[in-house]
């Protein structure tokens, strides 16, 4: 199964800029780059995702470097309530979509 | 709809005893997965369902674990028996069957074997 590397923790000041890079160096042509975050004590949610262009949503845009080895979240101004673990996986497509999680990062945000 | 509903959302059970998780997924998603997290080994998947038949297994711990999908709207995964290991918080989730659609995940149940 593909996998994906991230720093375990980073930290950001509140209204700034934030970049979480992810590694991805097996990525399959077919596999989709998805992030999600998980606040303390909810459910993992949904981020953003992308194949090979970057993409932008309310919540953040996504970058994909060219070949497609890497990706970056960004968030364009960190808030408190951005405090979490954010995952970067790969929708395997095996014919099944598996989801598979890694270590994640945590983001701490200071005010 | 109201989401993916998982219950109990705590559950405390004595070692040796069998445990029942429930899980509703949204209406329409063809995959349902199970995950369990601990803090030493994070986020697993242990099984996932597409549209009600069990696609990969490989992640469920040992056979004292099962789950089932009896039909589109309702799956469970029991533990029996169960021990102090087994305390976690799992989680299930649904999406629709593509890869570039979100999985939306549960509240979770936060299973405490004593």
């Amino acid at each position: 199964d593909a996998k994906t590397t991230q720093p375990n923790s980073m930290e950001s000041n509140e209204e700034e800029p934030v970049h979480l890079p992810c590694n991805h160096s097996t990525i399959s042509g077919t596999d989709y780059i998805h992030w999600y975050r998980q606040l303390p004590s909810q459910g993992p949610e949904y981020v953003i995702h992308g194949l090979t262009s970057n993409v932008n949503n309310r919540m953040a845009s996504l970058a994909i470097a060219e070949d497609r080895k890497s990706s970056t979240l960004i968030l364009h101004r960190a808030t408190l309530r951005d405090a979490a673990v954010y995952y970067c996986i790969l929708r395997i497509d095996t014919g099944g979509f598996k989801t598979i999680f890694g270590a994640g990062t945590r983001l701490f945000v200071k005010a | 709809d109201a989401g993916v509903i998982q219950s109990p959302r705590h559950e405390v059970t004595e070692m040796g005893q069998e445990v029942t998780l429930r899980c509703k997924p949204i209406s329409g998603h063809d995959y349902l997965f199970w995950y369990r997290q601990t803090m030493m080994r994070g986020l697993e998947l242990l099984i996932y369902f597409n549209n009600n038949v069990p696609i990969d297994d490989s992640g469920m711990p040992e056979d004292r674990f099962s789950a089932k999908m009896p039909n589109a709207s309702f799956s469970t995964l029991k533990i029996q028996p169960s021990e102090p290991r087994d305390s976690a918080v799992y989680f299930c989730a649904s999406s629709l069957d593509r890869g570039y659609t979100e999985a939306f995940f549960g509240q979770g149940t936060r299973l405490t074997v004593v």
